[in-house]
C-alpha cells in the first residue's frame, strides 16, 4: 500500500523560502495524482495544490503567487516551495495521495503524517 | 470559493450514542461530490466518506453519510472512545478544494 513520508527544515525564517519533499513508497510517482495540504496549530484544513507526474499542476488561488509544486520521479517524490513565508505560514504540513479522474480531483486518501513548520527569526 | 460551514463546533455524547454532525455549503455541491474525514489526536486526518455516502476501504459501518444540494450530514452510531476526534467535510465539485472548520466529537 502507498505511504508517504514529509520531510525538510522545521524552522523557516521570515521571507525565506519554505521547502518540504515528500517520499512515496509502496508504488510509482507515475501511477497518480499528489498534493500538498497544510493546517496551521489548532485551526482547520487548508489545500495547497496538486500536481502529476508529468508537470500539470492547479494551485489554490491563496497561494498561487508564491507556491510552486514539482515531481522527480527519479526518487519518487513531489516537493512543496512555499515563497516570502510569514508567521502566518506557520502549520503542520501534510502530503497526500489525491484520486482524480476524469477530469476532476477530489479526495485525499492516504495522508503523510505531517510536518510541523515555524516561520520565526 | 464554495465557503463549508459545520456545526455544531463541538459535541460531547455518551458511549453507546448516536453522533449527527452537520455540513452545509455556501452553493449546491453537484454529484455529491463531498467526503468527511476524521483527524484524531496528533494524527493525519483519515477519509472515512466519499460522494456523501460511501464509506471508504476499511472504515465500519457505524460511520454513515447522508444528504445532498447544500445539507449534507455524517452520523456516527455506537460511539466508543476510538471516535474521539475532529471530524471535517471537504468539497470537491469546484476549485479551490476546501473544508468545513471541524466538529470535536467527545466521550462523556
Amino acid at each position: 500500500q502507498v505511504q508517504l513520508q514529509e520531510s525538510g527544515p522545521g524552522l523557516v525564517k521570515p521571507s525565506e523560502t519554505l521547502s518540504l519533499t515528500c517520499t512515496v513508497s509502496g508504488d510509482s510517482i507515475t501511477s497518480y495524482w499528489w498534493s500538498w495540504l497544510r493546517q496551521p496549530p489548532g485551526k482547520g484544513l487548508e489545500w495547497i495544490g496538486y500536481v502529476y507526474y508529468s508537470g500539470i499542476t492547479n494551485y489554490s488561488p491563496s497561494l498561487e503567487s508564491r507556491v510552486t509544486i514539482s515531481v522527480d520521479t527519479s526518487k519518487n517524490q513531489f516537493s512543496l516551495n512555499l515563497r516570502s513565508v510569514t508567521a502566518a505560514d506557520t502549520a503542520i504540513y501534510y502530503c497526500a495521495r489525491i484520486f482524480c479522474s476524469g477530469g476532476g480531483c477530489y479526495w485525499f486518501v492516504p495522508w503523510g503524517q505531517g510536518t510541523l513548520v515555524t516561520v520565526s527569526p | 470559493e464554495t465557503v463549508l460551514t459545520q456545526s455544531p463546533g463541538s459535541l460531547s455524547l455518551s458511549p453507546g450514542e448516536t453522533a449527527t454532525l452537520s455540513c452545509r455549503a455556501s452553493q449546491t455541491i453537484n454529484n455529491n461530490y463531498l467526503g468527511w474525514y476524521q483527524q484524531k489526536p496528533g494524527q493525519a486526518p483519515r477519509l472515512l466518506i466519499f460522494t456523501a455516502s460511501t464509506r471508504a476501504t476499511g472504515i465500519p459501518d457505524r460511520f454513515s453519510g447522508s444528504g445532498s444540494g447544500t445539507d449534507f450530514t455524517l452520523t456516527i452510531s455506537r460511539l466508543g472512545p476510538e471516535d474521539i476526534a475532529v471530524y471535517y467535510c471537504q468539497q470537491y465539485d469546484s476549485l479551490p478544494l476546501t473544508f468545513g472548520g471541524g466538529t470535536r466529537v467527545e466521550i462523556k
